[in-house]
């Protein structure tokens, strides 16, 4: 059982590049989240979904774009890279409604950007 | 707005000590706490969750207790091990939001020492 699969691990970009992170989960879960993770900063929403077709923004949405064709993948864009955008990027899903209810993680994504 | 505040690390112990961390929130409604733990490399996992006031949730010898009249959410465990390193963090799922989003806070990180 794979879970919530994020590519690439790691990657390096230069300013002004556009990159797409891959997230995808085989567990059915209608609800998938995109985080960034900061130092002390614990993890950020960055957008979410509630099901194929519907996203919406989080706390820090600005310079990411998403989209929700299917269940299973939710992929995040960076349209132009940014230095202040080098962190390490977790995607998550759970099942919806959901509260109460566990969000599984992926492994996450480290990006640097130059 | 919703906030998870916990205390700051490293939080540095030896093999078998008790280890407490510190976490409070500020939320409208009721909402559902959790802690999750992150190893070196890896996404996070959840550790426990309370959904309601009073409840205890535990796992892997860790407690947290879900206090309404302190907005608290304390983890503990009476004896930590050296594979208990890692960052821990506290977080709420607001059941006013829309989706089930989690706000969390800045992550304490804990190393155990043999």
């Amino acid at each position: 059982n794979a879970g919530v699969t994020q590519t690439p691990k790691f990657q390096v970009l230069k300013t002004g590049q556009s990159m797409t992170l891959q997230c995808a989960q085989d567990m059915n879960h209608e609800y998938m989240s995109w985080y960034r993770q900061d130092p002390g900063m614990g993890l950020r929403l960055i957008h979410y979904s509630v099901g194929a077709g519907i996203t919406d923004q989080g706390e820090v949405p600005n310079g990411y774009n998403v989209s929700r064709s299917t269940t299973e993948d939710f992929p995040l864009r960076l349209l132009s890279a940014a230095p202040s955008q080098t962190s390490v990027y977790f995607c998550a899903s759970s099942e919806f409604p959901g509260q109460g209810g566990t969000q599984h993680f992926g492994d996450g994504t480290r990006l640097s950007i130059l | 707005g919703n906030s998870v505040t916990q205390m700051e690390g490293p939080v540095t112990l030896s093999e078998e000590a008790f280890l407490t961390i510190n976490c409070t929130y500020t939320a409208t409604g009721y909402p559902s706490l959790f802690w999750y733990v992150q190893y070196p490399g890896e996404g996070l996992q959840l550790l426990l969750k309370a959904t309601k006031a009073d409840d205890k949730g535990s796992n892997k010898g860790f407690e947290a207790t879900y206090r309404k009249e302190t907005t608290s959410f304390h983890l503990e465990k009476g004896s930590v091990q050296v594979s208990d390193s890692a960052v821990y963090f506290c977080a709420l799922s607001d059941p006013q939001a829309a989706g089930n989003k989690l706000t969390f806070g800045g992550g304490t990180r804990v190393l155990v020492k043999p």
